[in-house]
């Protein structure tokens, strides 16, 4: 497709389950960002990648929080242990480049993430 | 650090009625700003954008002015539709590592009712 695939669209993972999250972006896209987005708040940045490289994982809750893009294009949020807390949306968004300012982050629909 | 801050909402205007949602910056340096909006069940998608001082962003009907010295980057439209019913986020951009972060404000739901 031409936009940002995310999947699933919804996971309902039980207390100290672990889930992973994919993001396909828009293909030959260099840049790509997770963020999470709580009920009523505005999505708040996990991580970012250029190409296979994380170069940013500073908005990373805890180390139960895990991404990958091994091969600079899909990539992999994983939750360790989850807990209630980590019900969210996960959204993906990508770029066509990283290093030129401006351009425009095309993002996906999201994973919305229940942990009961 | 950076921040946005926009005003609360739901907003809940007539059809035809004239908005503005208020947003406001905190950043270092020359940030970019946007305005994105997420439509019921679909991605957040970017409606307008400024890179400097005194720029403006439009589409779609929406504009908004960057103002360095208020710090602000309001939204405007003159004649809402039911159409534009949807979670508006002022954001910022700023580089910095070689790549442009985004940090968002908590969004405005508006409801325009016919």
């Amino acid at each position: 497709g031409a936009g940002v695939s995310q999947s699933p669209r919804y996971k309902v993972a039980k207390r100290g389950q672990d889930v992973a999250l994919r993001c396909d972006p828009i293909s030959g896209h260099v840049s790509l960002f997770w963020y999470q987005q709580a009920l009523g708040q505005g999505p708040e940045f996990l991580t970012y990648f250029q190409n296979e490289a994380q170069l940013d994982k500073s908005g990373l809750p805890s180390d139960r929080f895990f991404a990958e893009r091994p091969e600079g294009s899909v990539s992999t949020l994983k939750i360790q242990r989850t807990q209630q807390e980590d019900s969210a949306v996960y959204l993906c968004a990508s770029r066509r480049q990283g290093n030129v300012v401006n351009t425009e982050a095309f993002f996906g629909q999201g994973t919305r993430l229940t942990v009961v | 650090g950076d921040s946005v801050t926009q005003m609360e909402g739901p907003v809940t205007l007539s059809e035809e009625a004239f908005l503005t949602i208020n947003c406001t910056y905190t950043a270092t340096g020359y940030p970019s700003l946007f305005w994105y909006v997420q439509y019921p069940g679909e991605g957040l998608q970017l409606l307008l954008k400024a890179t400097k001082a005194d720029d403006k962003g439009s589409n779609k009907g929406f504009e908004a002015t960057y103002r360095k010295e208020t710090t602000s980057f309001h939204l405007e439209k003159g004649s809402v539709q039911v159409s534009d019913s949807a979670v508006y986020f002022c954001a910022l951009g700023t580089s910095g590592g070689g790549y442009q972060k985004v940090t968002f404000g908590t969004g405005t739901k508006l409801q325009v009712i016919p």
